[in-house]
């Protein structure tokens, strides 16, 4: 089945060592976005890419980067992960930016 | 800037219950809305996607309207089950540049057997 895949369900990290979330998609989609979201909150959109143009939102903080070397890929880095960073991070396809999301199952971030 | 509020913000029924679940946002410029489902710590499944022009959606028990005009959507569920049990969130998609979903704070619904 067509879909999109986060890797690693979990992920520990230490405060301030770098870490990278992935993602991927069988689904052939133009875009692919990050979401954050911490506990009992709203997903909250990082940046997301339309084919290789990035866009970033105003209050993404610069410790969070994202690369997406092909479009079956994007990446999600965290050069110095707070404690504050720790939540679930989620990515989304859509074919164009007008159209439906499709979510993977989200990687869950704990920071020690 | 697009604000999503969805009431109650948590529903607990009894099993067979028909309910609604309401969703209100402030900027009616959208291309769309979508509903989805979030189970706890997992990702989210898109229920229905509701294009601009459209009145309503359903998929078996779910049915969602949309009120462009007044900026309302709900979703119905139809003889709930405890299976249903999860957070429901309300996504406009936005008409801007980015297109991009904002979030409503959801509604975590119990469906109690």
């Amino acid at each position: 089945d067509a879909m999109v895949i986060q890797n690693p369900r979990y992920q520990v990290t230490q405060f301030g060592k770098p870490v990278t979330l992935s993602c991927s998609q069988t689904l052939n989609h133009n875009v692919m976005y990050w979401y954050q979201q911490k506990s009992s909150q709203a997903p909250k959109l990082l940046f997301h890419y339309y084919d290789k143009d990035f866009n970033n939102e105003a209050d993404t903080p610069d410790n969070f980067q994202s690369r997406r070397p092909n479009t079956s890929f994007c990446f999600l880095d965290i050069r110095s992960p707070g404690l504050g960073d720790a939540a679930m991070y989620l990515c989304a396809t859509s074919r164009r930016a007008t159209d439906g999301y499709t979510f993977g199952s989200g990687t869950r971030l704990t920071v020690v | 800037k697009q604000e999503v509020t969805q009431i109650p913000a948590a529903l607990s029924v009894p099993e067979g219950e028909n309910l609604v679940l309401n969703c209100s946002f402030t900027d009616s410029a959208i291309y769309n809305l979508q509903w989805f489902r979030q189970d706890p710590g997992k990702g989210l499944t898109s229920l229905l996607l509701i294009q601009s022009s459209q009145r309503e959606q359903t998929s078996g028990r779910l049915n969602a309207s949309l009120d462009k005009s007044s900026g309302r959507s709900t979703l119905y569920i139809a003889a709930s089950q405890p299976g249903d049990s999860a957070t429901y969130l309300c996504a406009p998609h936005g008409s801007g540049n980015t297109g991009k979903l904002i979030f409503g704070q959801g509604t975590t619904l119990q469906v109690k057997p």
